[in-house]
């Protein structure tokens, strides 16, 4: 079965840091993009971040360009989401996503549980 | 950048009911659209992909239909189980979703 387990979520300091995992299983995890999307509490689903099968390209959302940066190692079948200068807007439920897809129409097919970002002093 | 506008936002239904959710694109997205259902606690589900093509283990009560910039996801008969948020999503550029409608219990 595919399997997304994502981990590193926590308390953290407004301008503090934190590094997200994404650990997949079940699946050939070097031909699949990745993508980041959180739920602030209350709110929609936003998405965060894309990263394509072998590292070359990386896209992220205007809210988080500068700030945040993905990356997997295909080694151990883990994406990583590296947040820095966290701000108390970034306070969210944050997803991990396996994309697929069906000629040129791509979706997330599979997901995480998530893990909890909480900024705050 | 495109944008996605769902409406209505909030729909209350009775199980049994025929529930019709538009989602409206502000440029055209060909049938690049997909339908998650997200239920408190749970992880995002995918329905429909492509516009119309129901994912895997999905049941045929969910329907999904248009193309460019109109579309629609359909429950044909609301079970009790499909009181959720809906998605939609675009993947044209880089992914996008839409703000939701949340389908509560009348």
């Amino acid at each position: 079965d595919v399997q997304l387990v994502e981990s590193g979520g926590g308390l953290v300091q407004p301008g503090g840091s934190l590094r997200l995992s994404c650990a997949a299983s079940g699946f050939a995890f070097n031909q699949h993009w990745i993508h980041w999307v959180r739920q602030v509490p209350g709110k929609g689903l936003e998405w965060v971040s894309r990263i394509d099968s072998d590292a070359s390209s990386a896209v992220y959302a205007d809210s988080v360009k500068g700030r945040f940066t993905i990356s997997r190692d295909n080694a151990k079948n883990t994406a990583y989401l590296q947040m820095n200068n966290l701000r108390v807007e970034d306070m969210a439920l944050y997803y991990c996503g396996r994309e697929e897809c069906s000629g040129i129409n791509c979706f997330i097919d599979h997901w995480g549980q998530g893990t909890r970002v909480t900024v705050s002093s | 950048e495109i944008v996605l506008t769902q409406s209505p936002g909030t729909l209350s239904v009775s199980p049994g009911e025929r529930v019709t959710l538009s989602c409206r694109a502000s440029q055209s997205i060909n049938s690049n659209l997909a339908w998650y259902q997200h239920k408190p606690g749970q992880s995002p589900r995918l329905l429909i992909h492509g516009a119309s093509t129901r994912a895997t283990g999905i049941p045929a009560r969910f329907s999904g239909s248009g193309s460019g910039t109109e579309f629609t996801l359909t429950i044909s008969s609301l079970e009790s189980e499909d009181f959720a948020v809906y998605y939609c999503q675009q993947n044209l550029n880089w992914p996008l979703f839409g703000g939701g409608t949340k389908v509560e219990s009348k």
